[in-house]
Parts: structure tokens; C-alpha cells; sequence
């Protein structure tokens, strides 16, 4: 089956650093990936829509100028979160969609998160 | 006091008994329909999709209905068993758009 990853799993930062995060779709190659954002009891928010070789769509509300995305190749995509303050602190979930499913489904293939903590 | 958003549904059931998790989705333009479990500390794990053109869809332990009438899904699992206590969303997609996701319920499986 499809195997998405993330790295890393958790990190703690301080205020005003940088942070990045990566995911890789391990088997296969993805065109499309996704962040979402998840705070605790809640459910998962959609961030941006990152495509391969263009720019990432932002959902509303979302500053692009914060998390910037960056999706260089078939099977990576990196989150960045720049001068990150204690609002930040959240759970960062990647997705792939795996294009051998074909027709208009879309299956997404879930990473295992990154939990961040911003001092 | 309470916050709203800060507990989600919760359904408790005993080891063995059949467990039913139910969902009402928004936009009836939506086609296509996935349950997620997400136990804590990971991300969501795809259990069984299910198109808009069916009304039942069953896999192993685990079954999805849909009615469009009502916009409503559930997810049906067999034999509860206390690996299956976990967060259960369900999501919808229109198309090659993006996932939208519900709120979320908590299945506790007592042993």
C-alpha cells in the first residue's frame, strides 16, 4: 500500500526560529500533496494544496507568507514555518494522493504527523 | 467550564458488540467518501471508501452506508475489538477537489 512519511515526528523550538518539515511518499509517486493542521479533540484543518513544480494553493486564512511549501520533486514536499510563535504549536499532518487509483477518486494516503512546540 | 470544539463524540461500547459511527456531510454535490481512524499521536489511516453511485459498501469487520437523501454516512464495525478505539472521521471529496473533513468520534472499547 501507499506509505507517506514525516520528518520529524516532534520538534520544539523557540519563538521567532524556523521550522521545517518534510514528507515523502515512500512507493510511490505523488503530484499532489497536502498539509493540514490539527489541534488537539479537533478535527483535521486543510492548509495548502501543494503540486509538484508549481505553487502550493493556500486555504483561506492561511498566511503563505508563514508556512512556506515547497514541493521540488515527485516524492517530497516540505512545510516551513517561519518566525514561529507559541500559536504555532500544533499538529502538522502531510497527505499524498496516490494517482494509481484513477478516475475521480481521490485517495489520500495519510504521514504520521509532526507535533510542534514553539517556547 | 466547557469549550466548545474541545470534546468530541464520544461512543463507549464493550469488546465484542457492534459499533456504529455516524456522519452527516454538507455538500450534496460530494461523490466520493472515506472513514479515517486516527489513534492518538498519528495520522489518519484509510479503513474503507465508498462512491456516490452505491449505498453499502462492506470490508473486512467494517461496513459504510451512505444516504444521499439525508447526507448522512456511517461506518459499522463488527465485533468491536479494544484496537479499535481511536478518532473516527469521516470525509468528503467533489471531484479531484480536496478532502473535507468531520468533526470526528472517539470510539472507546472496553475490554
Amino acid at each position: 500500500g501507499a506509505v507517506v512519511s514525516q520528518h520529524p515526528s516532534r520538534v520544539i523550538c523557540k519563538s521567532g526560529t524556523s521550522v521545517k518539515i518534510e514528507c515523502r511518499s515512500l512507493d510511490f509517486q505523488a503530484t499532489t500533496m497536502f498539509w493540514y493542521r490539527q489541534f488537539p479533540k479537533q478535527s483535521l484543518m486543510l492548509m495548502a494544496t501543494s503540486n509538484e513544480g508549481s505553487k502550493a494553493t493556500y486555504e483561506q486564512g492561511v498566511e503563505k507568507d508563514k508556512f512556506l511549501i515547497n514541493h521540488a520533486s515527485l516524492t517530497l514536499s516540505t512545510l516551513t514555518v517561519t518566525s514561529a510563535h507559541p500559536e504555532d504549536s500544533s499538529f502538522y499532518i502531510c497527505s499524498a494522493r496516490d494517482p494509481r487509483t484513477g478516475g475521480n477518486r481521490e485517495t489520500q494516503y495519510f504521514g504520521p504527523g509532526t507535533r510542534l512546540l514553539v517556547l | 467550564g466547557e469549550s466548545v470544539g474541545l470534546h468530541l463524540p464520544t461512543l463507549s461500547v464493550q469488546e465484542g458488540d457492534n459499533s456504529i459511527i455516524n456522519c452527516a456531510y454538507s455538500n450534496s454535490a460530494s461523490d466520493y467518501f472515506i472513514w479515517y481512524k486516527q489513534e492518538s499521536g498519528k495520522g489518519p489511516q484509510f479503513i474503507i471508501d465508498i462512491r456516490s453511485n452505491m449505498d453499502k459498501r462492506q470490508g473486512q469487520r467494517v461496513t459504510v452506508l451512505l444516504n444521499k437523501t439525508v447526507k448522512h454516512l456511517s461506518l459499522q464495525i463488527a465485533a468491536t475489538q479494544p484496537g479499535d478505539s481511536a478518532v473516527y472521521f469521516c470525509a468528503e471529496n467533489r471531484g479531484y477537489s480536496t478532502l473535507t473533513f468531520g468533526k470526528g468520534t472517539m470510539l472507546l472499547v472496553s475490554p
